[in-house]
């Protein structure tokens, strides 16, 4: 079966700092993933997704994830970080058997200081 | 824009009490999820829908039940409701498909006391 690992469970930067969210998975052929972002209080957010070919993905607000097969990994990174990305971000893996169902991690609690 | 709404933001109920929650998409999306957020488990599928009165089990269904009558709704409900189903629901909805994006309602926050 499918699984995602976020190894954080907080991380706290200062405003300005870069950022890297780490997201492991586990899965047999090529997985499609995804990175969500909750705000205080909301739903959650898609930032990017990656199917295959570049392994390097854009995503909104800033946000970049590269996907590395040798690692099974897809951290999530961003080069200056505000204090409006306080959140609490997910990595997910896309479930085999159809239906577009998703796996979630746990989640990285991200805190901003000024 | 597309739009996930759910009936409630907040909600506090009894126990045994048979609670439903709804949800409402705009997008005329196929399929709809139902997950349940708790703290440091991340989100977990209850129940998944891909069509009208179709419905699937997803991870932890014990204790829940679903209805899609139409294809813009879907509700979850927990027939005698209990102090372990505290929590914040979150409905989502998609299209039909891999690597379709899920888009998210905003949330119900339900204490059961």
């Amino acid at each position: 079966a499918q699984s995602v690992t976020q190894p954080d469970i907080h991380i706290t930067v200062s405003e300005g700092a870069s950022l890297e969210l780490r997201c492991n998975y586990s899965y047999g052929a090529t997985p499609y993933l995804f990175w969500y972002v909750q705000s205080p209080g909301q739903g959650l957010q898609l930032l990017l997704k990656y199917f295959s070919g570049d392994t390097l993905v854009q995503g909104i607000k800033g946000f970049e994830a590269e996907f590395k097969r040798s690692q099974s990994s897809f951290n999530l990174r961003k080069p200056s970080v505000h204090w409006s990305d306080a959140a609490e971000y997910f990595c997910a893996v896309e479930t085999t058997g159809g239906g577009n169902k998703l796996t979630f991690g746990t989640g990285t609690q991200l805190k901003v200081e000024l | 824009d597309v739009k996930v709404t759910q009936s409630s933001r907040y909600l506090v109920k009894r126990t045994g009490e048979k609670v439903f929650l709804e949800c409402v998409q705009d997008m005329d999306h196929e399929n709809m999820f139902w997950y349940r957020q708790d703290p440091g488990l991340g989100l977990r599928l209850i129940y998944f829908s891909y069509d009208v009165k179709m419905k699937e089990k997803g991870d932890i269904p014990e204790g829940y039940s679903v209805s899609r009558e139409k294809k813009e709704r879907f509700s979850l409900i927990l027939e005698s409701a209990s102090t372990n189903q505290t929590s914040m629901y979150l409905c989502a909805s998609s299209g039909q498909g891999p690597r379709e994006t899920q888009y998210f309602g905003p949330g119900t926050r339900l204490l059961v006391l």
